[in-house]
């Protein structure tokens, strides 16, 4: 089944603490983003990949890394994390950055930092 | 810069149609999406319009587009409980080269 998978789906942590949220695409697709979901500001682009050793900034990048080794796997990296990186964070391909390649998202991975 | 807007909630009964708004600030917006959230789970793609069409009609789904006014309208016929979700509206800026989301719109479709 062609899917994008997230883990983890939910994960608390404390502050500093640093964590990486895996991503990874079976569609062979050559771009991957990463957003996150905040109430009442949609989703926002964090980082955003073209293809493979690829990538670069969207919106609001301060505060996380990300990395594309492989084609399939989009890790994102919060070295030291703060409670206003709390948030409902999703991972998303398509096979181009082109707006007429439909984007096919996680299912979600809800980050707490306490 | 950029910005799409849309009313959060709207609550209808089962069997009425849907009608979600949205308003976008970009005229070098070239795509413009709806999207749809279910519970628990990521967005999945419902419809697109070009920026150079005023309507696009896909079984239960019609979008309109105002380009004069920069507004994009979602209507759902028939709605139905398996509709509620909250649906999001987004531009691709030719500007930016980026995919900006609205807010989005919770959807509740009452028995």
């Amino acid at each position: 089944e062609a899917q994008v998978t997230q883990n983890p789906r939910y994960l608390i942590t404390v502050t500093g603490k640093k964590l990486t949220v895996t991503c990874s695409q079976n569609m062979n697709h050559e771009y991957m983003s990463w957003y996150r979901q905040d109430p009442g500001l949609g989703l926002r682009q964090i980082y955003y990949s073209m293809n493979v050793e690829v990538t670069d900034k969207g919106d609001v990048p301060e505060g996380y890394k990300v990395s594309r080794k492989e084609k399939r796997n989009f890790p994102l990296i919060l070295e030291s994390p703060s409670p206003n990186q709390t948030s409902l964070y999703f991972c998303a391909s398509s096979t181009s950055g082109s707006p007429s390649a439909t984007q096919y998202f996680g299912p979600g991975t809800r980050l707490t930092v306490l | 810069g950029e910005d799409v807007e849309q009313s959060l909630f709207l609550s209808v009964r089962e069997g009425d149609s849907s009608v979600i708004n949205c308003t976008y600030t970009d005229s070098s917006s070239t795509y413009l999406y709806w999207y749809k959230q279910e519970p628990g789970a990521g967005l999945q793609l419902l419809t697109y319009i070009f920026s150079n069409m005023d309507m696009k009609q896909d079984q239960r789904l019609t979008v309109l587009l105002n380009k004069k006014d920069k507004h994009l309208s979602l209507r759902i016929a028939d709605t139905q409980t398996g509709d509620s979700a909250i649906y999001f509206c987004a531009e691709f800026s030719s500007n930016t080269g980026k995919l900006i989301f609205g807010q989005g719109t919770t959807l509740q479709v009452k028995p």
